[in-house]
């Protein structure tokens, strides 16, 4: 059964810090992993998608690296802001839906 | 910007009371899905639901839940009788095609509280 584990459960940085978030994941046997972030109370918006085939992908300061066969991934935020205070959820689809890992809630302080 | 909207963003109820919860996906997405999240839990996968028909489901899906797409654009889940378990965020996603490079969309969440 998959399991997904994210390290840590908490994080707090002041603005301008760079940070990364982890992610693991006990079945190496996915199609894709997603980053989504989770507002207090909110919806998921989804952050980025990365394919099984491929090692990372970037989105504006967002960059998120996969290594499928020791199952991990990590997200690296560049620059930290107030704004990016959320909690950061980490999901693999494989022979199962999605399965989530319980978050890494980051606060940015100013 | 298409976004998957859903109705009501809060829902009491009384235990053993019927309730629907509403969904409308992307307007040009095949794949439907429902999930929930208990307070303080992980985002957790119900059902999932294609060409009409339910494609696959957890073991929190059971007799007491089901689906509809009633039209071209709703998709909604029911609950026949709540229990107080049953009170979570439930949230609705949808994708275009069911495939490893299509992410999953989802919508903003019901709040369910069963009293």
């Amino acid at each position: 059964k998959q399991e997904v584990t994210q390290i840590p459960a908490a994080l707090s940085v002041p603005e301008g810090e760079n940070l990364v978030l982890n992610c693991s994941f006990t079945d190496s046997a996915i199609y894709n992993l997603q980053w989504f972030r989770q507002d207090p109370g909110k919806g998921l918006t989804s952050l980025l998608l990365i394919q099984s085939s491929q090692r990372e992908q970037t989105s504006g300061r967002l960059n998120a690296s996969l290594d499928k066969s020791s199952g991990r991934s990590t997200l690296y935020i560049a620059a930290s802001q107030p704004g990016d205070s959320a909690t950061y959820l980490c999901a693999v689809e494989g022979n199962t839906p999605l399965v989530f890992g319980k978050g890494t809630r980051l606060s940015v302080i100013a | 910007e298409p976004e998957v909207t859903q109705t009501p963003s809060h829902q009491v109820t009384q235990m053993g009371q019927e309730v629907i919860l509403r969904c409308v996906p992307i307007s040009n997405h095949l794949y439907f899905y429902w999930y929930r999240q208990i307070l303080g839990q992980k985002v957790e996968f119900l059902v999932s639901f294609y060409n009409n028909e339910i494609s696959e489901k957890s073991e929190i899906f059971d007799d007491q839940f089901s689906v509809e797409r009633p039209d071209g654009s709703n998709f909604t889940l029911k609950i026949r009788s709540t229990k107080l378990e049953d009170s979570a965020m439930y949230f609705c996603a949808s994708r275009t095609r069911d495939t490893a490079v299509y992410e999953q969309y989802f919508g903003p969440g019901t709040r369910l509280t069963v009293t």
